[in-house]
């Protein structure tokens, strides 16, 4: 049974960059989709992209200027890296497999228990 | 803001049915399959309905998905307390190039 891991700092200060790697266990990268999601305390989803297993990837519009997601494939993980950041960017962030023939199919199968971050100085 | 639509909360008895909504327009809950995600209290939330109405193995046949047009629907039988969660609807919105994964606000389920 696939296994998702978030690890990275807790604490980033502001204007800096956020970093989290997510460790896949029990399961193959391919060939699915590795992305993240976050959810600010108390509110709602947040999607910010993806990366799939052969290159290609895709990033929320509203993030796309400051957000890396990468593979590493033999080593089974993968990571955001996001820069600048502000208060705003405070959520708990998941890592997540997601899956579906084409991107209307897209959906989120495999979760991390998720990471808290808190930006400030 | 979200670009999809559900209802704050709902609630009903032990036993009984609730029905959650979601709402969008052509260039996500229209021309693209819907998911339900549920997320009990401080855990990760976890795939309950894919590509409109497939229940992943392990997924209790309670929880019944549909869509019609723009609106989809999560429908929840046999309530039971484990039920209370917050649920997520989900979509693609846009096209291939340049689209975006959205989730509903989210509907707080309460058991009564």
């Amino acid at each position: 049974q696939v296994q998702l891991q978030e690890s990275g700092p807790g604490l980033v200060k502001p204007s800096e960059t956020l970093s989290l790697t997510c460790t896949v266990s029990g399961g193959s990268i391919n060939p699915y989709f590795w992305g993240w999601i976050r959810q600010p305390p108390g509110k709602g989803l947040e999607w910010l992209g993806y990366m799939y297993y052969s290159g290609g990837s895709n990033y929320n519009p509203s993030l796309r200027s400051r957000l890396t997601i990468s593979l590493d494939i033999p080593k089974n993980q993968f990571s955001l890296k996001l820069s600048s950041v502000t208060a705003a960017d405070t959520a708990k962030y998941y890592c997540a497999r997601g899956s579906g023939l084409y991107y209307y199919h897209y959906h989120i199968d495999v979760w991390g228990k998720g990471t808290t971050v808190t930006v400030s100085s | 803001q979200s670009l999809l639509t559900q209802p704050p909360s709902v609630s009903a008895a032990p036993g009984q049915k609730v029905t959650i909504s979601c709402s969008g327009i052509s260039s996500n809950t229209g021309n693209n399959y819907v998911s339900w995600y549920q997320q009990l209290p401080g855990a990760a939330p976890r795939l309950l309905i894919s590509e409109n109405n497939k229940r992943p193995s392990g997924i209790p046949d309670r929880f019944s998905g549909s869509k019609s047009g723009t609106s989809a629907t999560l429908d929840i039988t046999g309530l039971q307390t484990a039920d209370e969660a917050n649920y997520y609807c989900a979509t693609w919105d846009g096209g291939p190039i340049g689209g975006l994964y959205v989730f509903g606000p989210g509907t707080r389920v309460t058991v009564l």
